[in-house]
This record gives structure tokens, sequence and C-alpha cells, in this order.
């Protein structure tokens, strides 16, 4: 079955970067795109970026870019989401999400906005706290 | 400020049929598919829509979704104790770059 496995918990200073990893399993990693969607305490969800894990490209939300940067590993089948320059408006839990659909069909690459989020790690909370 | 409206709560009793809004503009939910989300209380969210009314398998045909213009809704009908949860709303949004964007998310609670 298809599974996202993420890392554990993470405690940063403001100022410094955290890592978080999503391995993948169950599905070709390389045909589906990855999201990362987080949620601060008792809010809702804000879309962060996309990943094609296939070439690496990526397109993030406006909000994030100069700050994060989403990278895969096709030999673990694991994507990662690097954040900087934290502060605390970004303590949060930390979610990869699948794309719900082929990345190709008929060998047309399809755009990131062809499919919403289907399956998602079970999350990663990542606290900033001096 | 969620760019997709959703009331903050809603509620009704087993067996009840429920409905949830999620307003939007001609950048989103206009020109897009939404997409619903269910949330359980601690745990990740879970497809619920896509596609505006399509249901993945395994979600029960209690659930169900539609789109007119610029808004979306999710129907919950024979409403049980297990629905009891955050449900949120999602479009992509063509405005600026793109991203996809959510709704503030709408507190379920079963009588």
């Amino acid at each position: 079955q298809v599974q996202l496995v993420q890392s554990g918990a993470e405690v940063k200073k403001p100022g410094a970067s955290v890592k978080v990893s999503c391995k993948a399993s169950g599905y070709t990693f390389t045909s589906y795109y990855m999201h990362w969607v987080r949620q601060a305490p008792g809010q809702g969800l804000e879309w962060m970026g996309i990943i094609n894990p296939s070439g690496g490209s990526t397109s993030y939300a406006q909000k994030f870019q100069g700050r994060v940067t989403m990278t895969r590993d096709t030999s673990t089948s694991t994507v990662y989401m690097e954040l900087s320059s934290l502060r605390s408006e970004d303590t949060a839990v930390y979610y990869c999400a699948r794309g719900g659909g082929p990345i190709t069909i008929f060998g047309v690459v399809t755009p990131y906005y062809y499919y919403g989020m289907d399956v998602w790690g079970q999350g990663t909370t990542v606290t900033v706290s001096s | 400020q969620s760019v997709l409206t959703q009331p903050p709560s809603a509620s009704g009793t087993p067996g009840q049929r429920v409905t949830i809004s999620c307003s939007g503009s001609s950048s989103n939910i206009g020109s897009n598919y939404v997409y619903w989300y269910q949330q359980l209380p601690g745990t990740a969210p879970k497809l619920l829509i896509y596609r505006n009314n399509q249901r993945p398998s395994g979600v029960p045909d209690r659930f169900s979704g539609s789109k007119s213009g610029t808004s979306a809704s999710l129907a919950i009908s024979g409403l049980r104790s297990e629905d009891e949860a955050d449900y949120y709303c999602a479009a992509w949004d063509d405005s600026l770059s793109g991203l996809w964007v959510f709704g503030g998310g709408t507190k379920l609670t079963v009588l």
C-alpha cells in the first residue's frame, strides 16, 4: 500500500534551519509529484510547494520563496523539505502529500495543478523556540 | 485569512444530512477542481473528494461533493459519530505564480 513516512519531531532555535524527510513506498516514486503542506497549532492547512521527484524541478509558494528548498533522493525514494531562517511563526506540523495522479500521461507532463494531494505522511512537528 | 471561505463550525445529529460550503473566486474554484479533506483529531488529513465530486475507493457514498461557479459544497448524509472532524476544501489558484489554497476548515460536531 502507498505509504509516506516522515522523520521525527524537531526543536530549533530562531534563525536555524530544519530539514524534514519523507520516505515513500508502495508505488513508483518518480511517477508522482510530492507536495509539502504545513499546519500551525490550531490553524488551517498551508501549501508550501511541490517537487517533481523524477527531474527534481520545484515550485514554491511565493510566501516561502528564498527560505524553502525541496530536494529528492531517488535511490531511497525520499523527498526532503528544508526551511531556513526559522522564526516562531514556523512552529507547525509539516506534511508531505503525494500528488493524486501520474506526472506523465501518454508522454505528456501534467502541470502542478493537475492533481490535488491524495496520500499524506503522518506529519512532523517542528517547534521553533529560543 | 484563508483564500477559500468555509464556516468555522457545523453540527448535526446522527442520521442527519449536513452540508459544508466553500466559497472562492474565479482564479481558484471558478476555474479549477475542488478537493475535500477530512482531518480527525491528531491525525493527518485524508482525501475525501477529488475533482469536485469524485470519491476515492474506500470513502463511503455518504460523502458527496458539488461545485457551482465559484462555490463548492461537501454533503454528508446519514451522519455518524465518527464523522466528527475538521473538513477542509482546497483548489489550485491561478493568480500570481500559482499555488494550492485551502479553506480555513470547518469543525463538524455530531450532537
